[in-house]
């Protein structure tokens, strides 16, 4: 059964700052990658995707994450946080099968943003 | 604009007094999903439906009813709501041929007391 871990439950970096967030993954084949973003009060957006190709995808909002197979990880990072970057981040493999198109998510890591 | 519609945002019930969380779309997209999110959790999938009068169980269906009339819209039932169905609830709909680019409405969270 395919599975998303994300380690870090609650992350704080200042503004300007580097940021990575860690996502591990379990799928049976090729997987097909995703990170979204939840704003408080909001839905979640879709950052970037990766299904194949160059392992250094990039997103909306300056985000980009590296895909390796060997280390069964999807991380995300961003040079330079904003303040408009806290949020909920998750992580998410699938679909399993494409009669559903259900997503798996990892539990979500919380990024907050400090002067 | 695109967008995925729930109604009500916020809502407190009480045990076994039905309720309904609807959900429409205005992007034609023909598949819709219903996820619940819990702290720890993260989001799990309760129904989905590929079209029209197409619907099938998630991962945590039990207390749940869908249905779907029109392409636009996915309700979701509790029939008998309990204070384990307390949580966030989002609809998503999915564009034809965009594998996992799910539109999100922006939650609808319920409290059973």
């Amino acid at each position: 059964a395919q599975s998303v871990t994300q380690p870090d439950i609650h992350i704080t970096v200042s503004e300007g700052a580097s940021l990575e967030l860690r996502c591990n993954y379990s799928y049976g084949a090729t997987p097909y990658l995703f990170w979204y973003v939840q704003s408080p009060g909001q839905g979640l957006q879709l950052l970037l995707k990766y299904f194949s190709g160059d392992t250094l995808v990039q997103g909306i909002k300056g985000f980009e994450a590296e895909f390796k197979r060997s280390q069964s990880s999807f991380n995300l990072r961003k040079p330079s946080v904003h303040w408009s970057d806290a949020a909920e981040y998750f992580c998410a493999v699938g679909p399993s099968n494409f009669g559903n198109e259900k997503l798996t998510f990892g539990t979500g890591t919380r990024l907050t943003i400090i002067p | 604009e695109a967008q995925v519609t729930q109604n009500p945002r916020y809502l407190i019930t009480v045990t076994g007094k039905k309720l309904t969380v609807t959900c429409s779309q205005n992007m034609n997209h023909e598949y819709m999903s219903w996820y619940r999110q819990d702290p720890g959790l993260g989001l799990r999938q309760i129904y989905y439906s590929m079209n029209v009068e197409v619907t099938d169980k998630g991962d945590v269906p039990e207390g749940y009813k869908v249905s779907r009339k029109e392409k636009r819209n996915f309700p979701l039932i509790l029939e008998s709501p309990s204070p384990n169905q307390t949580s966030l609830y989002f609809c998503a709909s999915l564009p034809g041929g965009r594998v996992g680019e799910l539109f999100f409405g922006e939650g609808s969270r319920l409290t059973v007391l």
